[in-house]
């Protein structure tokens, strides 16, 4: 059973345009929730992460949203770069993993931005 | 900055081999993964380890072992590899406590022929 759901495997935006990427849950007891971006034959790389506590971080062109009433993960990127294009994938740790610090993955989303 | 190092990143293997793969982290985390990433299905946790000799079954351990003699490094051994374990396999790290990310290394293509 899927709990972290990216349910858009693509998305394309023109340049200069917001990116809007989303992903759900269904785990309560995800606390902490991170977004990282994988370029080709490269690892992912850690981009923003948001506790449970918060319903929004921001770092520069990139803010995470988070509705926990909705079980719903947002990130948005503006103004979206070229240099963007990647896959984002959205990761949750369960509050009762203790020090396994487990992550939960979703399925990833391919970001194509438009010069 | 935190620097995960794999062995190699491209690999090719026959079936029925024993296959290592190996992971180096330099910032004396305690906590080590491994996953593999195949399309449609994200990243997927194998193994995971908290400490040294300390390992742990992630979601698809079937096929795999692991190894933590020294904390820096955690080896992924596929016992006797198959074509369905063609995959990319990513390593990570990170601190044991608070609200920190994993950091990854730049992963290992590897195909079994």
């Amino acid at each position: 059973d899927q709990q972290v759901k990216q349910n858009s495997p693509s998305l394309s935006v023109q340049e200069g345009r917001i990116s809007i990427l989303n992903c759900d849950y269904t785990n309560s007891m995800f606390d902490y929730f991170l977004w990282y971006k994988k370029y080709p034959a490269e690892g992912p790389t850690f981009l923003i992460s948001i506790s449970s506590i918060k319903d929004k971080n921001e770092d520069g062109r990139f803010t995470v949203f988070l509705n926990k009433s909705a079980k719903h993960l947002s990130l948005h990127i503006v103004p979206s770069q070229p240099g963007d294009s990647a896959v984002y994938f959205c990761a949750a740790r369960d509050v009762y993993g203790g020090a396994t610090n487990k992550l939960i993955f979703g399925t990833g989303t391919l970001l194509a931005v438009q010069p | 900055d935190v620097k995960v190092t794999q062995s190699s990143r491209y690999l090719v293997k026959r079936t029925g081999e024993k296959v290592f793969l190996e992971c180096v982290q330099d910032m004396d985390h305690e906590n080590m993964f491994w996953y593999r990433q195949d399309p449609g299905l994200g990243l997927r946790l194998i193994y995971f380890s908290y400490d040294v000799k300390m390992k742990e079954k992630g979601d698809i351990p079937e096929g795999y072992s692991v190894s933590r003699e020294k904390k820096e490094r955690f080896s992924l051994i596929l016992e006797s590899a198959s074509t369905n374990q063609t995959s990319m396999y990513l390593c990570a790290s990170r601190m044991l406590r608070g609200s920190q990310p994993q950091h990854f290394g730049d992963g290992t293509r590897l195909s079994i022929l």
